[in-house]
């Protein structure tokens, strides 16, 4: 069975500093996807990044990284120089099938302070 | 670009009531949409997906019945909520894939609606 798992419910992180957030995952299928989404209060879902099973590098984008641990099945999101306006619930998120349906774990509350 | 827009954002209505909420693609087609229910703190649980063309596949435990889902065009998947109790009080937030989807497209979120049966 596919499972994807995060954690950490909540952390807090000042502002400046760099926080990772935990997901790991299990699937028996050699193609799959990871994603990460950013859900603030107002309640809207902001993709953030994508990693994908074969990629050889893990994925960046501005100050969002990737650790993509494949061998301990893990893919943890990393936030450098963390803002006020990073508080939000972070949902990792793994691919099911070839449409496209995701299954996302339980997700991890961050709260930045000044 | 990849804008979803989800109409209603807020809905508050007496038991009984039959809730349409309606997820648009506005700048991209989009084959598969996703329905998903949120409830407060917790993460998101997928209801069901919705196929252009054809009949929506609904996961285990969701009454087709009661969620009704039209996907009748490539930009425009709709959700009705027939008969809406207050225990069918929650966030509900729509998705859909650019395209025909593919191992590395992201689902595009629409902003949700909350809707409130008194």
């Amino acid at each position: 069975a596919q499972k994807i798992t995060q954690t950490q419910p909540g952390m807090f992180v000042q502002e400046k500093e760099a926080v990772t957030l935990d997901c790991t995952y299990d699937t028996s299928d050699p193609s799959y996807g990871l994603f990460w989404y950013k859900q603030p209060s107002s309640g809207e879902m902001i993709f953030l990044i994508y990693q994908g099973s074969y990629d050889q590098q893990n994925a960046t984008e501005g100050r969002y990284s990737l650790n993509f641990q494949k061998a301990r099945k893990s893919a943890n999101l990393v936030i450098s120089a963390s803002q006020l306006g990073d508080s939000a619930m972070y949902f990792c998120a793994m691919r099911t099938d070839s449409w496209g349906k995701l299954q996302f774990g339980a997700g991890t509350q961050v709260v930045v302070t000044p | 670009g990849a804008v979803v827009s989800q109409h209603p954002s807020r809905v508050i209505c007496k038991s009984g009531t039959s809730v349409k909420i309606e997820c648009r693609s506005l700048d991209f087609q989009a084959t598969t949409m996703f329905w998903y229910r949120q409830f407060p703190k917790k993460s998101l649980m997928l209801m069901a997906t919705s196929n252009e063309g054809s009949k929506a596949t609904y996961e285990q435990g969701v009454e087709k019945d009661k969620f009704l889902i039209n996907h009748a065009s490539l930009t425009l998947s709709t959700l009705t909520v027939t008969s809406a109790h207050p225990e069918d009080s929650s966030f509900y937030i729509c998705s859909a894939i650019r395209g025909v989807g593919g191992s590395n497209q992201p689902q595009h979120f629409g902003d949700g609606t909350r809707l409130s049966i008194l």
